[in-house]
């Protein structure tokens, strides 16, 4: 089975600190994906990877960046975390690279970030 | 207007009922719909993907793809309380270059199964 890890389940920072969330996947799939997911908002790509050291923007990348140094661990940092960054953030990773359009996602549990 | 358009709801049936899911979208460039389905404090998982317009079964779970309409559904038949969980539809195209894709997601409906 796949399995998707994410470094905390939760999370409580302080306005302006630098957070630093590690999502690693044990199948090495070539793409992982960081989204938040908010009410109301549904899910929401924040950036992806499709292979080590490469990233794309998301939809939302203001505010984060991410660092892919190996290929089985993708990064997500908040240079200065914002209250409105408190959220539920999910990481992905999927097998194939390029474009695949049944390559399925797997998710990790969430790690749920509140920022005082 | 919203890529992906998915009532929120939230519903709730009785156990043994036909639970139907639904979204609207406007690009048509999606090729791929997909429905996760994502239980309370867990990640998403896929339930079915569908690629062309029609129906694909699996087990209790039919997904049904009008591409004309821009119009996706999930039914669920006999539903059990185990069903109870938030469903996302999701599709997916090329992005500018054609070399790699993202999902877009509709924002989710929680259903209920009650026994």
């Amino acid at each position: 089975d796949v399995k998707v890890t994410q470094s905390s389940r939760y999370l409580v920072k302080r306005t302006g600190e630098k957070v630093f969330l590690e999502c690693v996947q044990d199948m090495d799939h070539e793409n992982m994906f960081w989204y938040r997911q908010d009410p109301g908002l549904g899910l929401r790509l924040i950036y992806f990877s499709y292979d080590v050291k490469m990233k794309e923007k998301g939809d939302i990348p203001e505010g984060y960046s991410v660092s892919r140094e190996k290929k089985e661990r993708f990064s997500l940092i908040l240079e200065s975390a914002s209250t409105n960054q408190t959220s539920m953030y999910l990481c992905a990773s999927s097998l194939e690279r390029g474009w695949k359009g049944t390559d399925t996602q797997y998710f990790g549990p969430g790690t749920r970030l509140t920022v005082l | 207007q919203k890529e992906v358009e998915q009532d929120p709801g939230p519903l709730s049936v009785p156990e043994g009922a036909i639970v139907s899911l639904n979204c609207t979208y406007s690009n048509s460039a999606f090729q791929y719909f997909m429905w996760y389905r994502q239980y309370s404090r867990k990640g998403p998982e896929l339930l079915m993907y569908t690629y062309s317009s029609g129906n694909k079964e699996d087990g209790r779970f039919t997904a049904q793809v009008d591409k004309s309409s821009k119009y996706i559904s999930l039914f669920i038949r006999d539903s059990q309380p185990s069903d109870s969980a938030t469903y996302l539809c999701a599709m997916n195209a090329p992005n500018s270059g054609g070399s790699n894709y993202k999902l877009t997601f509709g924002k989710g409906t929680l259903l209920t199964v009650n026994p």
